[in-house]
Order: C-alpha cells, then structure tokens, then sequence
C-alpha cells in the first residue's frame, strides 16, 4: 500500500515569489493534515481537513497561505508571497476515520533566497 | 490545554549502550501517546503508540516506551543502540477522546550514536 506522496521534495525561490505543494494521502484516509517543521523545532499542524471540509485552519497564515482538498482525496497547499521566514519543511499526513495513528510524508522541503 | 516536552535537545551516545528520550506530557484529559523518528532528510516515521491498556509499548528497531500515568512521562527507551539509530525522535501527544484529531509534538532530542 502506498504511504502519503508528497511532491515536490525540494524546492528553491526566491522571496516574493509564489509556491505550491501537492500530496495525496494513504487511500482511503478521510482526514489530511498540513504541518510545517521549521529548523530544529517539531511539527506544527497548519490545517486539518476532515474529507474537502477544512475543520481546523487557525495556525494557518491566511493572508498569504491557502490550502484546498476539492475533491476531499489529494490536497494543494500554496504560499503567495513567499517570504524568507517560510523556508521550513512542509509535511502531509493522513488519518483513517477509525484510526488513531496519523502516518506523515517524507515532507517538502522549502528555501526561500 | 496539552503540551509536550521533550527534555533533552541532543543527545549522545556509544554503540550498543542503552539510551533513553525523555518525554513529559501535560493534559487535562486522557491522552493517546506517540514517538516519531526522523532521520535526515526524510519524512516521520511512526516509532510506537499508546492508546490504552498495557503501560510498556515496544515499538519497531528495538524501542520500547513506558507511559507513566503519576510523574506524566512516556519515555522512549532502547537496551543497545546502533550507528543507524542516529536520528531526530518526536515525542507527540493527542486528546484521546474523539481520537487523534491533532498532534501536538515537542521540540524533538537528536539522538546521535558514535562509534
């Protein structure tokens, strides 16, 4: 069975400059996270979506971060403009209704020059 | 509200000694209990979990964690450790009641095993 796909692994621009990563979670699973891990710190989760609804998108910077699950599978996340302070790793992750582990990406690794 | 802390930021040690990751929650309700490992440049990759019943978890490479519901630990611990070890391990916590909706994690101890 495939694990979270996440693309695309790297990713180098320059400030001001618009970004967008995609993922597709394990199949079947109904909810799908957004974290984002900045250097030497843990994951924090950005937006939770619950099938295309999104349920929790209070950390999420919503004047230039936007993020959408249409058809409630794979999931975009965007940044428009990107500033230097963004450069992070951008991690996807999937939960099963009726499970209680949340299974992650290898994660989008953003640079912001 | 839920925290997790994890008390030692790096943490080194020898091969084949035993190490421990310490890991302290705090929660006005019933938690469910992670670790996660990180190595480098790549995704987390789930260690072991708490849910409920027996207290000692053993996870996969080895590991083990023992929720300790009284001092509030879930601490992540491995008899013989192996270069390949080396990597950053996040402990995480989520309420228990409606399910892992929202890990919360800490800070995350980079374990390195020197030869």
């Amino acid at each position: 069975e495939a694990g979270v796909v996440q693309s695309p692994r790297y990713k180098i621009i320059e400030k001001k400059q618009p970004v967008a990563f995609w993922c597709n979670p394990i199949s079947g699973h109904n909810t799908l996270y957004w974290y984002r891990q900045n250097l030497g710190q843990g994951p924090e989760l950005l937006i939770r979506y619950e099938n295309e609804e999104a349920v929790d998108d209070s950390q999420l910077p919503k004047d230039r971060f936007s993020a959408e699950r249409l058809k409630g599978v794979d999931s975009t996340l965007k940044i428009q403009p990107a500033e230097l302070g963004d450069s992070a790793v951008y991690l996807c992750a999937s939960r099963a209704r009726s499970g209680n582990t949340i299974y992650f990406g290898e994660g989008s690794w953003l640079t912001v020059v | 509200a839920q925290s997790v802390t994890q008390l030692d930021s790096q943490v080194p040690v020898f091969e084949e000694a035993p190490v421990e990751l310490r890991c302290n929650y705090s929660s006005s309700v019933s938690v469910y209990l992670f670790w996660y490992v990180q190595y480098p440049n790549q995704g987390l990759q789930l260690l072991l979990k708490y849910l409920s019943g027996s207290t000692l978890v053993k996870g996969i490479n080895g590991f083990e964690a023992e929720f300790n519901k009284s001092q509030t630990s879930f601490h992540l611990r491995k008899p013989s450790v192996h270069i390949s070890d080396t990597a950053e391990y996040f402990c995480a916590g989520a309420r228990a009641q409606g399910g892992s909706e929202k890990l919360v994690f800490g800070k995350g101890t980079k374990l390195t095993v020197n030869p």
